[in-house]
C-alpha cells in the first residue's frame, strides 16, 4: 500500500517555541491531506484539510494561526505549532489522500504519527 | 449532535474466538464507512471500506456489515489471533470529503 511519512516521530520543546512536523507522501500525489490530533486513549480529531496550493480548512475550534499548515506540494504538508505550551503537548498524525472528487472513496493512508511533548 | 460511538472501550476474547466490535453514529448520512486498526504509538492502519448499499464486506478473517437503517456497523475477526491485538477504530465520511472517527475499541485476544 501507500506509504505515507512523517518527521519527526518525536520532539520535545520548550514552552513559547515553535515546532515543524512534516508529511510526505512518499509513492503518490496527495491532493488532499489531514491533520488530527490524538489524545491517551482518545480517537483521531480532525484539525484540519488541506489541498495542494490552497488554503486549509480548519475543523472549529482549531486555531488557524496557531496551527500552521502549508501544502505546498503534491507530496508535502507541514504542520507548525506556533509558540507552543504545555496544553499542546499530543499525538499529531497526517493522512494523505490521492482522490479529487470530494466524494472520493480513495482510501486515506496515514503517517506513523509524530508526539509532540512541550515543556 | 453528530456522534460515532464504539460502545465497547475494551474487549477482551479467547484467541480462536470471533471478536465482533460495533459502531453506531447519530446525525450522519454515509455515503460508506471504514474501519482502521492502530497499534499503540502508531498512525491508523486501513483495514476495509464499506459502501452504503453493500449489506457486508469480507477479507480474510474480517468481515464488516453496514446497516444504514440501524445506524450501525459491525466488525468481525474470526479465528482471533494475539498478534489481532490491538485499537480498531470505525471511520465514516459525510460526504465532505474528510474523515471523522470513532472512539475506538481496544481488543485484547488471550492467548
Amino acid at each position: 500500500g501507500a506509504v505515507v511519512s512523517q518527521h519527526p516521530s518525536r520532539v520535545i520543546c520548550k514552552s513559547g517555541t515553535s515546532v515543524k512536523i512534516e508529511c510526505r507522501s512518499l509513492d503518490f500525489q496527495a491532493t488532499t491531506m489531514f491533520w488530527y490530533r490524538q489524545f491517551p486513549k482518545k480517537s483521531l480529531m480532525l484539525m484540519a484539510t488541506s489541498n495542494e496550493g490552497s488554503k486549509a480548512t480548519y475543523e472549529q475550534g482549531v486555531e488557524k494561526d496557531k496551527f500552521l499548515i502549508n501544502h505546498a506540494s503534491l507530496t508535502l504538508s507541514t504542520l507548525t505549532v506556533t509558540s507552543a505550551h504545555p496544553e499542546d503537548s499530543s499525538f499529531y498524525i497526517c493522512s494523505a489522500r490521492s482522490g479529487t472528487s470530494a466524494t472520493s472513496t480513495d482510501t486515506q493512508y496515514f503517517g506513523p504519527g509524530t508526539r509532540l511533548t512541550v515543556l | 449532535s453528530q456522534k460515532i460511538e464504539q460502545n465497547s472501550e475494551a474487549l477482551n476474547i479467547q484467541e480462536g474466538k470471533t471478536a465482533t466490535l460495533t459502531c453506531n453514529y447519530t446525525n450522519y448520512s454515509p455515503a460508506y464507512l471504514q474501519w482502521y486498526r492502530q497499534d499503540p504509538g502508531r498512525g491508523p492502519v486501513f483495514l476495509l471500506l464499506i459502501r452504503e448499499n453493500e449489506k457486508e464486506k469480507r477479507k480474510e478473517r474480517l468481515k464488516v456489515t453496514f446497516d444504514t437503517t440501524l445506524k450501525q456497523s459491525l466488525f468481525h475477526i474470526t479465528a482471533s489471533q494475539p498478534a489481532d491485538s490491538a485499537t480498531y477504530l470505525c471511520a465514516l465520511d459525510p460526504g465532505a470529503n474528510n474523515l471523522f472517527f470513532g472512539t475506538g475499541t481496544r481488543l485484547t485476544v488471550i492467548p
